[in-house]
């Protein structure tokens, strides 16, 4: 079953501009990652979030994880067209084992 | 290089007939998985792999096997496969069950059944 929910399905930007994306997802948590998915190709880790953080950074990347609001979300900042990509939120379970579930993920379009 | 490689990289084959996906990784690590991934659905996990020998189902398994032989080899099997197979196939593996990072991703499989 599906955990993460994307939002918004597709985002067009201009180079220079933020990008946003956001997750939501259903049950608790261990931890939630990001990865970013070129065309057709396989998915490239990006950054991982713990239930007990609010906010991490890594290069242009920051995100944040509300555990209340059951919900995380993704900015990329000055974006450039070699960020267009899919964005999925991956959210690992709370209880007895290991599992990553991903969501449907996001179409970012940076246009030059 | 550390990565995950699967082959073959595209695929079309015909209903019933018996394939192997094959996937290995060079990094030693316990945990591989097999996702596909299909418009609007994302990334379903059909099969994981905690390490040699122990293999469990994931959300989509009907229609798949796997086995866990060596470490670093981890196929995937369609004893018959059927038009609704038609999908992208990913292999994934991280160091262990408990490890608390990022999956490594092969490049994916893209298979037709026709």
């Amino acid at each position: 079953s599906q955990q993460g929910e994307e939002d918004p399905q597709a985002l067009s930007i201009q180079e220079g501009e933020n990008a946003t994306m956001n997750c939501s997802y259903k049950t608790s948590i261990n931890n939630l990652q990001w990865y970013r998915q070129n065309s057709g190709r396989g998915l490239v880790h990006l950054i991982l979030i713990r239930s007990n953080e609010r906010e991490k950074h890594s290069g242009r990347l920051r995100v944040t994880l509300d555990t209340s609001k059951k919900s995380s979300s993704l900015l990329i900042t000055a974006s450039r067209a070699a960020d267009t990509a899919s964005y999925f939120c991956a959210t690992d379970h709370s209880g007895g084992y290991q599992k990553v579930t991903f969501g449907t993920g996001t179409k970012l379009q940076v246009i030059p | 290089e550390a990565q995950v490689t699967q082959n073959p990289r595209y695929l079309i084959t015909v209903t019933g007939k018996k394939l192997t996906v094959t996937c290995s990784q060079n990094m030693n690590h316990e945990y591989m998985s097999w996702y596909r991934q299909d418009p609007g659905l994302g990334l379903r996990q059909i099969y994981y792999s905690m390490n040699v020998e122990v293999t469990d189902k994931g959300d989509v398994p009907e229609g798949y096997k796997v086995s866990r032989k060596e470490k670093r080899n981890f196929p995937l099997i369609l004893e018959s496969p059927s038009p609704n197979q038609t999908s992208l196939y990913f292999c994934a593996s991280k160091p262990g069950q408990a490890y608390i990072g990022g999956y490594t991703f092969g490049s994916g499989t893209r298979l037709t059944v026709v």
